[in-house]
């Protein structure tokens, strides 16, 4: 079946600092794929998304390129802040739309001052 | 925006008890799902539905039940809590096809 696998972490950086979570998936067909976040204490939020291979999805400084030929979806951030502190899913929604989506194990990034 | 709330934020029951979730959307989606969310095992399904009265079993449904009535209103039973249900629990919503799930704050539940 499908699958999403996700680094593990705790991922700890400076403020500043580059970020690449990585992310890649096994799915039959084109799926969506997803970056979700949960900052402390909330529910999930969507962050980006990209439905076709080549897309490349952004939001508040991420971004992540939807790379059919490796199965990967990165997320990556140029310069992170303490307030990007949070865990973040990568997640898989297949072609057709009608089962729900498939979540990595999460990674948590901790961004220190 | 979507709003989704869930009744408590936090919740504490005895091993045995009838424990019921409640989680309320205000944006007519179609969609609803209840997860549980554990360190180390990330987010796991354990029910869905699509429409009311409508509903459909996820990864780990055991120990669960669900009723949709209403289409704003998705309620997760757990008819004897126990010691191993312990943990946050996430409802999402979506609209028409499964994907871009909006989410409420959790319910962390400790059984004790």
């Amino acid at each position: 079946g499908d699958s999403v696998t996700q680094m593990e972490g705790p991922v700890t950086l400076s403020e500043e600092a580059f970020l690449t979570i990585n992310c890649t998936y096994t799915a039959t067909g084109y799926p969506s794929l997803f970056w979700y976040v949960q900052y402390p204490g909330e529910g999930l939020q969507l962050l980006l998304k990209a439905t076709k291979a080549d897309d490349k999805g952004s939001n508040k400084g991420f971004e992540a390129t939807y790379r059919k030929e490796t199965t990967s979806f990165h997320l990556e951030k140029g310069s992170v802040q303490v307030s990007d502190s949070a865990v973040y899913f990568c997640a898989l929604g297949s072609p057709s739309g009608n089962t729900p989506l498939v979540f990595g194990k999460g990674t948590r990034l901790s961004v220190i001052a | 925006d979507v709003k989704v709330t869930q009744s408590s934020r936090y919740l504490v029951k005895r091993t045995g008890e009838k424990v019921f979730l409640e989680c309320v959307q205000d944006m007519d989606h179609e969609n609803m799902f209840w997860y549980r969310q554990d360190p180390g095992l990330g987010l796991r399904l354990i029910y869905f539905s699509y429409d009311v009265k409508m509903k459909e079993k996820g990864d780990i449904p055991e120990g669960y039940s669900v009723s949709r009535e209403k289409k704003e209103r998705f309620s997760l039973i757990l008819e004897s809590a126990s010691t191993n249900q312990t943990s946050m629990y996430l409802c999402a919503t979506s609209r028409t096809g499964l994907h871009e799930q909006y989410f409420g704050p959790g319910t962390r539940l400790t059984v004790t």
